[in-house]
């Protein structure tokens, strides 16, 4: 069945770094897409990125290229989401989900990370 | 970007109504449509995919119809569990997109 465990909550300030962590157990990690999905608060999900960690090849969202990147460590069955220079806006929920192997959804989520950027 | 228009936003039903949510895209995503129930605090979880295949462990209350543009999520009759936020999602095309939501609230 499996399951992913992210990283818990962080505050920051703005202008600092952030990598948040996504831990998948229970499946093979390499061969399914993980994808990352914000939401902000009191709003709807927006599909950011997904990768796969079996080579770490990469899609963007043309919304969020640039502005984040993700990687894996296959090693460690773990994605990761980072930000160079995290700005208010960036507040909310961040959820990593698995992709079904062969198709596009996502049957498996983590249980999410709160990002709160306050100065 | 496929733009998911969900209809509507809100919608107030008592329990045991039948309930019925669009799902609009702005251009084909085939069958490659998924449905997610979403309560507050949690993560989403998924009641349908391909546009009418109910996910494993799914109550056979939820059903998912529809192809190419419209689609629609109907629950045959509204179970206190079932007040929640819906969101459909297509994977047809990269950016993969979400709609708005439609939040299910009690009547």
């Amino acid at each position: 069945e499996g399951q992913l465990v992210q990283s818990g909550a962080e505050v920051k300030k703005p202008g600092e770094s952030l990598k948040i962590s996504c831990k998948g157990s229970g499946y093979s990690f390499a061969t399914h897409w993980i994808g990352w999905v914000r939401q902000m608060p009191g709003k709807g999900l927006e599909w950011m990125a997904i990768i796969y960690p079996g080579d770490s090849d990469t899609r963007y969202s043309p919304s969020f290229q640039g502005q984040v990147t993700i990687s894996a460590d296959k090693s460690i069955s773990t994605a990761y989401l980072q930000w160079r220079s995290l700005k208010a806006s960036d507040t909310a929920m961040y959820y990593c989900a698995r992709r079904v192997d062969g198709s596009g959804y996502s049957d498996l989520w983590g249980q999410g990370t709160m990002v709160t950027v306050s100065s | 970007d496929v733009q998911l228009t969900q209809s509507p936003s809100t919608l107030s039903a008592f329990v045991g109504d039948r309930v019925t949510i669009t799902c609009r895209a702005s251009q084909s995503v085939s069958s490659w449509l998924a449905w997610y129930q979403q309560k507050p605090g949690k993560a989403p979880n998924l009641l349908i995919y391909k546009a009418s295949s109910l996910e494993s462990g799914v109550p056979s209350r939820f059903s998912g119809s529809g192809s190419g543009t419209e689609f629609t999520l109907t629950i045959s009759s509204l179970q206190p569990d079932d007040f929640a936020t819906y969101y459909c999602h297509q994977y047809n095309t990269y950016p993969l997109t979400f709609g708005g939501g439609t939040k299910v609230e009690i009547k």
